[in-house]
């Protein structure tokens, strides 16, 4: 079954630096989207891009933050300089959305836990 | 504005015996859809089921069932017989169509369910 990949599985990283998420999603999906789930929390939406632009974002998507489809397959997330509070999971999805009605094929990766010290 | 609720932040339950997780959701679209995910001690999101707003249809798959109910913007999720395995943290979560097919999901803070052997 076709799925959406997510490197690293875990990084750790000092407050104020840069880092960079990756996601490939599944390969004829057409939507890719970021979510965020702080230790002990709800998943929260953080943004939706679709042909090549973000399509949607929620108030956590601030100027820190930015995303990118760099080569057609991978699907990235930037965080420039990270704060102590930036620390949760983040989750890549993608979607297919195709057929009438929709066919939503919305699969999660596995996620990546990110912990800024 | 979309909103889910699942108002049992966690439940415990001795093995064998049924559970149902709550869900009640608001939403000013009339097309929309409802979803419901398990995720594990290990962190990942693992997809349950997906439901059209137009299909009222429960749905029975081995152990789980789900009662989906318009009338009172509720879609109810029961393990029969529960097993440890059943352990984990489940989400509820709604994505409405709108004009947007490839429109977020907004998830409920989800309910922690723990089968006691």
């Amino acid at each position: 079954e076709p799925e959406v990949t997510q490197t690293p599985s875990h990084q750790v990283t000092q407050m104020g630096q840069e880092v960079i998420l990756r996601c490939v999603p599944i390969s004829n999906h057409l939507y890719f989207y970021w979510y965020r789930q702080i230790l002990g929390q709800k998943v929260e939406f953080l943004v939706s891009f679709y042909n090549n632009e973000i399509s949607e974002k929620s108030e956590i998507f601030d100027d820190q933050f930015s995303v990118e489809r760099p080569d057609g397959s991978n699907f990235t997330l930037k965080i420039r300089s990270t704060k102590l509070e930036d620390s949760a999971m983040y989750f890549c999805a993608s979607n297919e959305v195709s057929g009438e009605p929709p066919n939503y094929g919305y699969t999660f990766g596995s996620g990546t836990r990110l912990t800024v010290v | 504005a979309q909103k889910v609720t699942q108002a049992q932040t966690e439940i415990s339950v001795v093995e064998k015996e049924d559970v149902t997780l709550d869900c009640v959701y608001e939403t000013r679209d009339t097309t929309y859809y409802l979803f419901w995910y398990k995720q594990p001690p290990s962190g990942e999101l693992v997809f349950l089921i997906r439901r059209n707003s137009f299909d009222e249809q429960n749905e029975i798959s081995g152990r789980y069932s789900w009662n989906f109910q318009k009338s009172t913007s509720s879609f109810n999720f029961t393990i029969t017989a529960s097993q440890v395995v059943d352990s984990a943290v489940y989400f509820c979560a709604l994505s409405e169509a709108g004009n947007n097919a490839g429109n977020m999901l907004t998830f409920g803070g989800g309910t922690r369910l723990m089968v006691k052997p």
